[in-house]
């Protein structure tokens, strides 16, 4: 059965530094993996998503992701965080024959 | 707008009471969602549907919970005879393929409180 895992509940950062949100996942195929923002009081956005092909995955507001098969890793990365990045994100993951499924979420807390 | 509309946003019943939930899909999309996510929790499948049909209901509770997808008009969740622990957001999303490797497109929510 396939699984995705964030084992962060909440990352701190201050702004300007570079922040890492980890997600791990499990799949019986070839996996399909997504990172996913929600802000306070609103539905999930789309952030980014890795199909295939390389490894480092570029999305909106200047996130990226990097693929890692052996680590069955997709953490998802920012160079310099801003105040503005402070929100919930979700790591989802599905395999080729079956429903997304979301992690449970890390906190994103960016401090001035 | 063009996105996912849910409403209402915000709906308040008390226990016993029928709660009905609206989506509408981005236009184009036949594919539709629903996940319900309880505070501080990430997002927990419910229900997908295609227009007219039920796709796959493996994370509807058994009893109470329906959901439906007509060919004109918005997908409805119905829950009846609500209960205090039916309290959460619904989220809606759709897409334009089924499960694919496309991104879901989701709504605000609705956050049903139960008195």
């Amino acid at each position: 059965a396939q699984s995705v895992a964030q084992p962060e509940d909440q990352v701190n950062v201050a702004e300007g530094n570079p922040l890492t949100v980890k997600c791990t996942y499990s799949v019986s195929g070839n996996p399909y993996l997504f990172w996913y923002v929600q802000y306070p009081n609103r539905g999930l956005q789309f952030l980014l998503k890795y199909i295939t092909g390389d490894n480092l995955v570029k999305g909106s507001y200047g996130f990226e992701a990097e693929f890692n098969k052996s680590q069955t890793s997709f953490h998802l990365k920012k160079p310099s965080a801003l105040v503005s990045d402070s929100a919930l994100y979700f790591c989802a993951v599905r395999d080729s024959a079956s429903k997304i499924i979301f992690g449970s979420g890390t906190r994103l807390s960016i401090r001035p | 707008n063009a996105g996912v509309m849910q409403n209402p946003r915000h709906l308040v019943r008390r226990r016993g009471q029928e709660a009905r939930l609206r989506c509408s899909p981005m236009k184009g999309h036949s594919h539709v969602y629903w996940y319900r996510q309880l505070p501080e929790e990430g997002l927990k499948f419910m229900v997908y549907l295609q227009k007219e049909n039920i796709i796959d209901e493996s994370g509807m509770p058994k009893e109470r919970f329906s959901a439906e997808f007509p060919k004109e008009g918005p997908s409805i969740l119905r829950i009846q005879q609500v209960v205090r622990g039916d309290s959460a957001a619904y989220f809606c999303a759709s897409s334009q393929q089924g499960w694919s490797n496309q991104p879901q497109h989701f709504g605000d929510g609705t956050r049903l409180s139960i008195l």
